[in-house]
């Protein structure tokens, strides 16, 4: 199964709502998965059942979507918020990622 | 709290061969399948592949598919990756994962920081 990302990366600004997209190549249902990384560091997991957030996570972020089309989204971006983020789909062997979206500051 | 370190990661060159380990604890490693996840420098994540909690069964991502091998010793709490036939294409930084509690489908929070492999000649 094929993940595509869109946009590859985009600039905003602190405040700023962003909209990342993940689709897939043949329907996946809810099995996705989004992740933000750091330069240097882990992944993070964010969302998993394409719209469930995991602990911690804050609420500004949130997950949508089933099928073959996704959307993550960040309202109110905060400093922190500018990294890379990945989709993931957790339907079919290999369980194959996009390709990132790099979030940064405009 | 989990703990994933991996190690063997090194040069080597072109068509050459590497075991990498991942040494797991806080968690029974032998109730949990295991998976291997890589990103080359400056790209992004590329799945390598899994195995079963008893090893008898395995998936591969198709860039590596008949060239590594995931293996799996419960009595050590050790995860391996045996790659052959090294390309220069598979120099990345190489983690494992470990799987959720009720399967993939709630994603993976557990990763190990990973090792370097550089196929180089």
């Amino acid at each position: 199964i094929q993940l595509t990302q869109s946009p590859s990366s985009l600039s905003a600004s602190v405040g700023d709502r962003v909209t990342i997209t993940c689709r897939a190549s043949q329907d996946i249902s809810n099995y996705l998965a989004w992740y933000q990384q750091k330069p240097g560091k882990v992944p993070k997991l964010l969302i998993y059942a394409a719209s469930t957030l995991q602990s911690g996570v804050p609420s500004r972020i949130s997950g949508s979507g089933s099928g073959t089309e996704f959307t993550l989204t960040i309202s109110n971006l905060q400093p922190e918020d500018f990294a890379t983020y990945y989709c993931q789909q957790l339907n079919i062997y290999p369980l194959t990622f996009g390709g990132g979206t790099k979030v940064e500051i405009k | 709290e989990v703990q994933l370190v991996e190690s063997g990661g090194g040069l080597v060159q072109p068509g050459g061969s590497l075991r990498l380990s991942c040494s797991a604890s806080g968690f029974t490693f032998r109730r949990y399948p295991m998976h291997w996840v890589r990103q080359a420098p400056g790209e992004g994540l590329e799945y390598v592949g899994a195995i079963t909690t008893d090893g008898r069964n395995t998936y591969y991502g198709d860039s590596v598919k008949g060239r590594f091998t995931i293996s799996r010793d419960n009595s050590k709490n050790t995860l391996y990756l045996q790659m052959t036939s090294l390309r220069k294409e598979d120099t990345a930084i190489y983690s494992c994962m470990k799987e959720p509690e009720y399967g993939t489908s709630s994603g993976f929070e557990h990763w190990g920081q990973g090792t370097l492999v550089t196929v180089s000649s």
